[in-house]
């Protein structure tokens, strides 16, 4: 069985620029969180979907947005980069939906954005 | 507000040596608890998760133990290896719409 995917795996911007992430979770799970790594520093919660909606989003501005798909794929867009958004994008799919709350979360290999 | 903590932030130690790595958190009201293995640069791996009704789980020379009433839970691997060397971080996942909240992570070197 596949793993979470994520691609593509480097991405070098300029700053201005956007970006745009994406994550397809192991089949059957249909929530998907991203969650940001910068250098040095834990992992911060970004945005969680489920179901094609979005149910939650961490303390970012609003230039960081994404949306998932009828597939349970999803993007994560960041509009306005800035040098300060380097860092690695992890994504995680669970079945975690409000229904079905006790299962593991499974990780991708990430997205490590540098922006110049 | 719901944190994670993860003592020490690094640790060194000869290979072959058992080790206990340490997670603590506020309310004890949680769904279950995640232990991650991540290399430098790379995703997470999964390790162990524990539910809320469970007291531990074991997978190879992991043992991961749940304390909900004090709010911990420890990482022990046995006969530690080089290949064991990673940052190992703890995830805690509260009810409602609350995603997996993260330690810091503890840095395992293990020395040959």
């Amino acid at each position: 069985e596949a793993g979470v995917t994520q691609s593509p795996t480097h991405l070098i911007k300029t700053r201005g620029q956007q970006a745009t992430l994406r994550c397809s979770p192991i089949s059957g799970h249909t929530s998907v969180y991203w969650y940001q790594q910068a250098l040095g520093l834990g992992l911060q919660f970004l945005l969680w979907y489920d179901e094609g909606e979005e149910r939650n989003r961490g303390n970012f501005p609003p230039r960081f947005s994404g949306r998932q798909f009828p597939n349970y794929s999803s993007e994560l867009n960041v509009n306005a980069l800035e040098l300060e958004d380097s860092a690695l994008y992890l994504c995680a799919g669970t079945s975690q939906g409000g229904r079905i709350i006790n299962t593991e979360a499974f990780f991708g290999q990430g997205t490590r954005l540098t922006v110049v | 507000k719901q944190e994670v903590t993860q003592i020490p932030a690094a640790l060194s130690v000869p290979e072959g040596e058992n080790l206990v790595l340490n997670c603590s958190f506020t309310d004890s009201a949680i769904y279950n608890l995640q232990w991650f293995r991540q290399d430098p640069g790379k995703g997470l791996t999964s390790l162990l998760l524990i539910q809320s009704s469970q007291r531990e789980q074991t997978s190879g020379r992991l043992n991961a133990s749940l304390d909900k009433s004090s709010g911990r839970s420890t990482l022990y691997i046995a006969a530690s290896q080089p290949g064991d060397s990673a940052t190992y971080l703890c995830a805690v996942n509260w009810a409602g719409n609350t995603p997996l909240v993260f330690g810091k992570g503890t840095r395992l070197s293990v020395i040959a």
